[in-house]
């Protein structure tokens, strides 16, 4: 299998449920990225891994709680969420972040449609 | 701080028709451009970046993107588009400087094809 994996595509879960979020890269990347996606509204950035170390959280809500056990797999734990937290969630990564070029283009997982009721 | 602007939320056009979609950055120097495109309910994928050199960049899919520096802009071009176009496209920019740099995406244009 190739490219960005995540699963599961669709989750529906209430607000006082525990879920985790899958993403698998087989580029042999070095950064992951979490970005949430809601309906007209920009990509978020949520969280940037760099081997494995978390390289920013951008003042994402501790509802939301990532996890980086290695270069190729990335989760997202998700716990007491609310309805607004309903959205597309996007794992991206890339070759790596410094600025030599191409080291930062994104590949992007199909995506995690969640519902929160 | 960077940012992108696309100012088509929607377009409509027909099938075989040309396509230019546009995209306005702010930026205090030349940064990393990128064009993405978004089917209904798939992740984003890469169609063209540009770093350096030649402003006209080739992408997949038949797409192109022009880097004009005095406009800031880099708008996504396509000669005839077909029905499976119809998506929705992203711009993004990257500052051109090392160590971590976050990307910063525009809110889209959606492009519907009719026959």
């Amino acid at each position: 299998e190739t490219g960005v994996t995540q699963t599961p595509r669709h989750l529906v879960m209430g607000m006082t449920n525990k879920k985790s979020l899958k993403c698998e890269q087989h580029l042999g990347h070095n950064a992951m990225y979490w970005y949430k996606q809601s309906a007209k509204k920009p990509l978020e950035l949520m969280f940037v891994y760099n081997f494995k170390e978390q390289t920013e959280n951008n003042s994402v809500p501790s509802r939301f709680s990532p996890e980086c056990p290695n270069s190729s797999h990335l989760f997202l734990h998700l716990h007491t969420l609310q309805p607004e937290d309903s959205a597309l969630y996007l794992c991206a990564s890339s070759q790596g972040l410094a600025g030599e070029v191409g080291q930062e283009t994104q590949y992007f997982g199909p995506g995690t449609r969640l519902l929160v009721l | 701080a960077q940012s992108v602007t696309q100012p088509d939320i929607h377009i409509t056009v027909s099938e075989g028709a040309s396509l230019e979609l546009r995209c306005n950055y702010s930026y205090g120097a030349t940064p990393y451009l990128f064009w993405y495109v978004q089917s209904p309910g798939q992740g984003l994928q890469l169609l063209l970046k540009y770093f350096s050199g030649d402003t006209l960049v080739q992408g997949i899919k038949g797409f192109e993107a022009e880097f004009k520096r005095s406009q800031s802009s880099f708008n996504l071009r396509k000669p005839s588009v077909h029905w499976s176009d119809a998506a929705e496209y992203f711009c993004a920019v990257s500052p051109m400087r090392g160590g971590y740099q976050k990307v910063t995406f525009g809110t889209g244009t959606k492009l519907q094809v009719i026959p």
